[in-house]
């Protein structure tokens, strides 16, 4: 199975900051990554798919880079209701592995 | 608006089986694929299950190949995972979602708690 990280796995931010998610899977995935955000007590929202598509409905502060081995996620301008946990989804290969989180706090 | 409403969770023995449905609306369900993810809570995601538009195709977590079957009725539009030989480490929330490999939507879930 195709082995998914993320870095880091917990970081803090303040509103209005921008950051940077990574995820790294072991071998090549071309695009087929997506990325979620999770709240606590709710269900998986999916943001991105295709490495760089918006889902729609989702913020344009959101996006999404990469191809092959190494994506990322971008938040340009933090907004109170993004602090959540992000996870990162590989459907290249089957079965799809998930990374393992990165949770985003506020600082 | 796409629902996905799971059912049948609860407490079963290892060794056990159960049945988890799963009934979807709002989107044409017969043209999409469909799988199943589940969570601990308070931990990480596990993609469980999926199956194609038609139900030819099935696709299984290394986990839960030989335990678990995933099938569809599309006259029903429902979803079902069959789980037998249940271990203490299949205990999660087990979620419906919508797409084979990368699922849009997901429904709230069904807690699974094998435990003797």
């Amino acid at each position: 199975d195709i082995q998914m990280t993320q870095s880091p796995s917990a970081m803090s931010a303040s509103v209005g900051d921008g950051v940077t998610i990574t995820c790294r899977a072991s071998q090549g995935i071309n695009k087929y990554l997506a990325w979620f955000q999770q709240k606590p007590g709710k269900v998986p929202k999916r943001l991105i798919y295709g490495a760089s598509s918006l889902q729609s409905g989702v913020p344009s502060r959101f996006s999404g880079s990469g191809s092959g081995t190494e994506f990322t996620l971008t938040i340009s301008s933090l907004q109170p209701e993004d602090f959540a946990t992000y996870f990162c989804l590989q459907h290249n290969s089957y079965p799809p592995t998930f990374g393992p989180g990165t949770r985003l706090d506020i600082k | 608006e796409v629902e996905l409403v799971e059912s049948g969770g609860g407490v079963v023995r290892p060794g056990g089986s159960l049945t988890l449905s799963c009934e979807a609306s709002g989107f044409t369900f017969g043209v999409v694929g469909m799988s199943w993810v589940r969570q601990v809570p308070g931990k990480g995601l596990e993609w469980v299950a999926g199956i194609n538009l038609n139900g030819e195709t099935t696709s299984f977590g290394d986990s839960v190949k030989g335990r678990f079957t995933i099938s569809r009725d599309n006259a029903k539009n429902s979803l079902y995972l069959e789980m037998n030989s249940l271990r203490a480490e299949d205990t999660a929330f087990y979620h419906c979602a919508r797409g084979f490999g990368d699922p849009d939507y997901w429904g709230q879930g069904t807690l699974v708690i094998v435990s003797s």
